[in-house]
């Protein structure tokens, strides 16, 4: 079994909501990941937790806060977001880190920022 | 220079023939590589990861990767409809992150 899932689904929020996007994954990967996706654009890290600890931030600006409560859920929280965070949130996850395994992509968050 | 380069496409293919989908990347540090497809509005799935220098192949797909040319490759045989999709051609880089190509947009034409 190679599943990821997020929920939720689809998410519409103003710029001074609070919200969580969640993340979930019980293959037993120790690494899990969150990406953004703009339309026509590939994914772009954002950040990488490995054993619950958090490995990289791409300069991620801090209104984006991950959380890694235990190895199997991956949470990012959302405050006072921006029009242009609107995009396809992603969370993967893999084996290990930093060894280069393959990773494995949740359906994804449709996030709207009003 | 972007560290993993593709074609942007539309790269259009009769059905039943096969697609050709080819990447390269700039860091020789590389290890792994990985195909992935996407759907529109969905997120990427793998479709095939090569670490070796060769062939490899699963079904109607062939991965090739030429470490010496610092390239990569994606066979498609028999196309169908269904292939129709975004291909992201990716790398794992030698600062441990994956390094995906903007994607080569495949259309199977009937």
């Amino acid at each position: 079994d190679t599943e990821v899932t997020q929920t939720p689904k689809h998410l519409v929020m103003g710029m001074t909501n609070k919200k969580s996007l969640k993340c979930e994954q019980h293959m037993g990967h120790r690494a899990m990941y969150w990406y953004k996706q703009k339309a026509k654009k590939p994914p772009e890290l954002m950040f990488v937790y490995s054993y619950e600890k958090l490995s990289i931030n791409e300069s991620v600006p801090s209104r984006f806060s991950p959380e890694c409560p235990n190895s199997s859920l991956l949470n990012l929280h959302l405050h006072a977001l921006q029009p242009e965070d609107s995009a396809l949130y992603l969370c993967a996850s893999s084996q290990d880190y930093p060894i280069p395994d393959t990773q494995y992509f949740g359906p994804g968050t449709r996030l709207t920022v009003l | 220079q972007k560290e993993v380069e593709q074609n942007s496409g539309p790269l259009s293919v009769p059905e039943g023939a096969i697609a050709s989908l080819n990447c390269t990347y700039s860091d020789r540090g590389s290890q792994s590589f990985f195909w992935y497809r996407q759907y529109s509005g969905k997120s990427p799935e793998l479709i095939m990861s090569i670490y070796s220098n060769g062939d490899k192949e699963d079904g109607r797909f062939t991965a090739q990767l030429n470490k010496a040319s610092q390239y990569v490759s994606l066979l498609i045989r028999d196309s169908q409809p269904s292939d129709s999709a975004t291909y992201l051609c990716a790398g794992y880089s030698s600062a441990s992150k994956i390094i995906f190509g903007s994607g080569t947009r495949l259309s199977i034409r009937p």
